[in-house]
């Protein structure tokens, strides 16, 4: 079946603009995280939701960074005010939570570039 | 605090000779552990995982990982590397609740011919 996708792939901001990525998790799967990928660092954890709520948003850098799971599907990340500092690959993935065993299935991600 | 350490962070190893690529965690609850694969312009690919029961755990692409609590250690093994096997390998720590993994920096594996 159809994995994880992500769009845009790629992303070319200039600093101080507002920006969207968007993830489309697998079919059924309930649980949708967000992490951020700085080069040469592994996978930081920004926000979890389970269905429509967010259920643990503690990874979110500050406040210019917003995400919302509206109908329980799709997740769309918002950073606001874009930053320098933000450039990086931004994953997402999604689980399906009481399968066992539990594990979270990786978009391909989105390169996030603020110039 | 949580974290996971890979100490190394690039290892070269010729095609046909074995791997190890060395994972430390610290966490203070029983561990869910995981090996995930990130080959240029893809997604994180899990490679094997580890809940409970038996500590030596096989995985795809012919990788295995054996989980020592009394190391805190995960190391992943192969034993004989393929040139298609050189990407960034990702170590990470879960919990049973299914919140946030805690990854690892990655070492990235080059092959020689």
């Amino acid at each position: 079946g159809a994995g994880v996708s992500q769009t845009p792939s790629n992303k070319v901001t200039e600093k101080g603009k507002y920006v969207e990525l968007r993830c489309d998790p697998i079919s059924g799967h309930t649980a949708l995280y967000w992490y951020r990928q700085s080069l040469g660092q592994g996978p930081e954890f920004l926000i979890y939701f389970q269905g429509t709520g967010a259920a643990d948003d503690s990874g979110l850098p500050n406040d210019r960074f917003f995400a919302v799971r509206p109908e329980g599907s799709v997740s769309t990340l918002k950073i606001q005010r874009t930053e320098r500092g933000d450039s990086a690959v931004y994953l997402c993935a999604s689980r399906l939570p009481g399968q066992d065993p539990d594990t979270q299935y990786f978009g391909p991600g989105t390169r996030l570039t603020v110039l | 605090a949580q974290s996971v350490t890979q100490p190394d962070i690039h290892i070269t190893v010729s095609e046909g000779a074995s791997l190890e690529l060395r994972c430390n965690y610290s966490y203070g609850a029983t561990p869910y552990l995981f090996w995930y694969v990130q080959s240029p312009g893809q997604g994180l690919q899990l490679l094997l995982k580890y809940f409970s029961g038996d500590t030596l755990v096989q995985g795809i692409k012919g990788f295995e990982a054996e989980f020592k609590r009394s190391q805190s250690s995960f190391n992943l093994r192969k034993p004989s590397v393929h040139w298609s096997d050189a990407a960034e390998y990702f170590c990470a720590v879960g919990n049973q609740a299914g919140t946030a993994l805690i990854f690892g920096k990655g070492t990235t594996l080059s092959v020689s011919s």
